[in-house]
């Protein structure tokens, strides 16, 4: 079983919609959750990150951690064409033997269909 | 933002030949600097961590003769594939973390590698 497990999609939503993307983890001690976003052929950009369970907004992104569940989210309102991307969850355990290693989900590919 | 680069964005090479990849900070202190590759529609796989002025620590499975890292300065991180073969044709991706806070890192545009 996989740290990390996200859902590859691809997920196809109309443009001006809501994206709801979600990973879920196994290993509870995980401390730092970050999205990315990568378009293809490209490094991925980091959009938002967070260490507490909750919600975080930044313009049309929402971040949400639940780490009871061991689940977190993003979701992209008023979505647009050009958000038309893979995301990717990515994880840390933030320790000293680990740090800076992020664990990545497999990446979930949306299409933002005009 | 924190801007990270990579030199060269693509590179096509003979197999048994050594190819060099350059990753540089271009706004930041890079304190660390890592190594992932990614197969097409697969995830990132981190190959190795690299901290400025010492030896890098490579991932289980990951050959580090094979690999080599060489981060000699706060902006700077090389990855030099040794004698290339098909197999080491991927999209080799270097991010960088420094002062901007702690785990967040910073990834370049990435290096498509083939090897015929």
């Amino acid at each position: 079983q996989k740290e990390v497990e996200q859902d590859p999609g691809p997920l196809s939503v109309p443009e001006g919609a809501i994206v709801s993307l979600n990973c879920t983890y196994s290993n509870s001690a995980f401390q730092y959750f970050m999205w990315y976003r990568q378009y293809s052929r490209k490094g991925p950009e980091l959009l938002m990150y967070t260490y507490s369970s909750g919600n975080k907004e930044d313009g049309r992104f929402t971040a949400q951690v639940d780490k009871s569940s061991k689940y977190i989210s993003l979701f992209i309102r008023d979505s647009q064409p050009s958000d038309s991307a893979t995301y990717l969850c990515a994880m840390s355990l933030m320790t000293t033997d680990s740090w800076g290693k992020l664990q990545f989900g497999a990446g979930t590919q949306v299409v933002v269909t005009p | 933002g924190a801007v990270v680069s990579q030199h060269p964005s693509w590179v096509i090479c003979k197999s048994g030949t050594s190819v060099k990849i350059e990753c540089r900070s271009l706004d930041f202190q890079a304190t660390t600097m890592f190594w992932y590759r990614q197969f097409p529609k697969q995830s990132l796989m981190l190959m190795a961590t690299s901290n400025e002025g010492s030896k890098a620590t490579y991932e289980q499975g990951v050959e580090k003769d094979k690999f080599l890292i060489n981060h000699a300065s706060l902006t700077l991180s090389t990855l030099t594939v040794t004698s290339a073969h098909p197999e080491d044709s991927s999209f080799y991706i270097c991010s960088a973390s420094g002062n901007r806070g702690a785990d967040t890192q910073y990834f370049g545009p990435g290096t498509r590698l083939t090897v015929l």
